[in-house]
């Protein structure tokens, strides 16, 4: 059993276009995040929801928009995709806090052409 | 604000060897923890070790130990008995026990194992 999904892995798009990342994990944690990981492999935080609150909103363009139907999912949409978008984008999960050590997903590795 | 330092970006270990993998970090903060994390070419991000500011015992895992000074904010980790599946980036990450505080990552660092 896959502790936190996302899906999908892999996503190609057009500059424009909108997209959506979905993940869940079973692990019945109360926090979720999401992470960018540029082409230097440079790992930041984007956000942070804690039972379906945002608590963590990093200086992320608000093309990006996280959503929370439960405290198991965390979705990130990104409207007007940009060439700067590629990156892979990591979903994690911990128990409670940031202190907590957090699970990862398996990543989406996004491509704008 | 944090930061994590990771300041170098490859290593390279024959299989069956020890390595150590430094990391400093900055902050004014007195309670924190910090990690470690791996990252293999599968990409999946996987923790390999947890420490809390607040012990002195360095923590241990397997082949896997840290030399913590908190005076210095030093932070490595040392491999002993390297293995193949060990080759990954090595990421060092940091966060205090603050209220909405995130975990902040260093660079990285790429260990490539020799057979």
């Amino acid at each position: 059993d896959t502790a936190v999904s996302q899906t999908p892995k892999y996503l190609v798009t057009q500059m424009g276009n909108d997209k959506s990342i979905k993940c869940e994990q079973n692990l019945g944690h109360d926090t979720m995040y999401w992470y960018k990981q540029d082409s230097k492999k440079f790992l930041k935080i984007m956000f942070s929801y804690n039972n379906k609150e945002l608590i963590i909103n990093e200086t992320v363009p608000n093309r990006f928009s996280p959503k929370s139907p439960d405290k198991a999912h965390l979705n990130l949409h990104i409207n007007s995709l940009e060439l700067g978008d590629s990156a892979v984008y990591f979903c994690a999960s911990s128990q409670g806090r940031s202190v907590d050590t957090q699970y990862f997903g398996p990543g989406t590795r996004l491509t704008v052409l | 604000a944090q930061t994590v330092t990771q300041s170098q970006p490859e290593m390279s270990v024959q299989e069956a060897e020890t390595v150590t993998l430094s990391c400093t970090y900055d902050t004014s903060e007195s309670n924190y923890y910090l990690f470690w994390y791996k990252q293999p070419p599968s990409r999946q991000m996987i923790l390999v070790i947890r420490q809390e500011a607040y012990k002195q015992q360095n923590a241990t895992e397997n082949r896997f130990s840290v030399n913590f000074q908190k005076a210095a904010k030093s932070f490595s980790l040392k491999i002993s008995d390297s293995q193949l599946g060990d080759t990954a980036m090595y990421f060092c990450a940091f966060v205090y026990t603050g209220a909405n505080s995130k975990l902040t990552f260093g660079k990285g660092i790429t260990l490539s194992v020799r057979p």
